[in-house]
């Protein structure tokens, strides 16, 4: 079955950078994706990448994709205090039983210091 | 443009007691709907999914069911909660046959079995 690891803590000082690590097992996955919870709140896509692609990036947010050792990342450049969050990764199908169902990470906690 | 709603945002509950929480989706129509819970603000359980009115699948045997009366609601319920059933519960939806941007997530309700 499909399984998505990440590590469970990252710390980082304002303004540097933030990398997040994933990786998966799943060498059918379509799509993979980035959501980022805020304390007491539901999940928020932050951004996503198709397998087909290498790397994304979206403003401060670089997603890389190494789709033959089946790992995932994400890029926080110049981390904010209001970047502190837990981040999931999660990976999709397209096509089969699986159709529609996504499977998370445990979450990654990032924590930023002033 | 889609939201979906969910309610209530926090609920006390003696053990015993019924439950019943509830999801709407505005703005579409046939989307996948799924209910997850999340324990102490770590991974994402999938507890029930429904791609359409009367069909649900259930991730994981438990005190717990789902419904979807009409196309765009969707209930979590109990007859008698357990301790363990406290948890912050989180909605979602996603459209159906496509992943493009993976799911949707309500708010969340924190649930709290006294």
């Amino acid at each position: 079955g499909e399984d998505v690891e990440q590590s469970l803590f990252l710390s980082v000082r304002e303004g540097d950078s933030s990398v997040i690590n994933c990786t998966y097992t799943d060498s059918s996955s379509t799509y993979l994706y980035w959501y980022k919870q805020e304390p007491g709140a539901g999940l928020q896509l932050l951004t996503y990448i198709f397998s087909n692609m290498d790397m994304k990036q979206d403003q401060r947010l670089t997603v890389l994709l190494n789709k033959k050792d089946k790992h995932l990342s994400l890029r926080i450049a110049d981390t904010q205090t209001g970047d502190s969050a837990i981040y999931f990764c999660a990976e999709g199908h397209a096509g089969g039983t699986s159709y529609g169902k996504l499977t998370f990470g445990q979450g990654t906690i990032l924590t930023v210091h002033p | 443009s889609q939201t979906i709603h969910q309610w209530p945002a926090t609920l006390v509950q003696p053990v015993g007691s019924p439950l019943s929480l509830e999801c709407t989706v505005e703005g579409t129509s046939n989307p996948n709907l799924y209910w997850y819970r999340q324990a102490a603000g770590r991974g994402l359980q999938l507890l029930f999914y429904s791609v359409g009115i009367g069909q649900i699948s259930s991730e994981v045997p438990q005190n717990l069911s789902a419904s979807r009366p009409q196309d765009r609601q969707f209930i979590l319920s109990s007859k008698k909660l357990l301790l363990s059933d406290s948890g912050f519960y989180l909605c979602a939806w996603s459209p159906a046959y496509s992943l493009n941007y993976g799911y949707t997530f309500g708010s969340g309700t924190r649930l709290t079995v006294v």
